[in-house]
């Protein structure tokens, strides 16, 4: 079935470094992609999206690449802070079908920075 | 409200019981989706609403699990005759209009932590 999915399920950087989280997709339709953040207790929260017909996109000390060819993305932080230990999920969604408003999440990747 | 708002917090129900989950979306917000969580997972998608309109429920795990939203603003998620594997946090969250590739300022709660014992 489609799914996404994250090549590592933890990450240990030490604060100042810059950090690196991969996800692969295997829906090929999907032409929306977000990364979320999730504290401990609190709901996922939104960092940064980027759609298909784009390659990267980049925010405050974050950056997403996208490659379409081999379905892969990732989430580029720079200067990661303590305040960044979090976990993150990628989701991919498909904006042309009538589940627009659906969202399908990666398991997860536990970043922890040291300082 | 200023964010999306759920309740109860946790919830702890006998099994065969029913419970009924509260989501209070963010004003002016136009779709609504539940999502359940297992610890370590990212949530996984049950149903969404655009007002009134449930558009898609195909998430739903099996017919004790309903959703409801009559008047396009608050939302129900109704499990029926709970049993242990329902137990799982759950997530609800409002945009202002489904994603189609843009956010439209998808915001997740806090959601629900439901204990089936």
């Amino acid at each position: 079935g489609e799914s996404v999915g994250l090549h590592l399920p933890t990450l240990s950087v030490q604060e100042g470094d810059n950090s690196i989280i991969n996800c692969a997709y295997s829906n090929s339709a999907s032409d929306y992609f977000i990364w979320y953040k999730q504290e401990s207790g609190k709901g996922p929260q939104f960092i940064i999206d980027i759609r298909s017909n784009m390659d990267k996109r980049q925010g405050q000390r974050v950056t997403v690449l996208l490659n379409k060819t081999v379905k892969h993305l990732s989430l580029q932080i720079a200067a990661t802070q303590p305040g960044d230990s979090a976990v993150y999920f990628c989701a991919e969604n498909y904006s042309g079908g009538t589940s627009y408003g659906k969202l399908t999440f990666g398991q997860g990747t536990i970043l922890t920075v040291h300082p | 409200g200023a964010g999306v708002s759920q309740s109860p917090r946790y919830k702890v129900t006998k099994r065969g019981q029913d419970v009924a989950l509260r989501c209070d979306p963010i004003s002016g917000h136009v779709s609504l989706y539940w999502y359940r969580q297992a610890l370590g997972q990212g949530p996984e998608f049950l149903t969404y609403f655009n007002y009134e309109a449930q558009q898609d429920k195909s998430g739903l795990p099996n017919d004790r699990f309903s959703a409801e939203r009559p008047e396009g603003s608050i939302s129900t998620l109704t499990i029926q005759r709970t049993e242990q594997r329902d137990s799982a946090m759950y997530r609800c969250a409002s945009s202002l209009a489904g994603t189609g590739g843009t956010n439209y300022g998808y915001t997740f709660g806090s959601g629900t932590r439901l204990t089936v014992v």
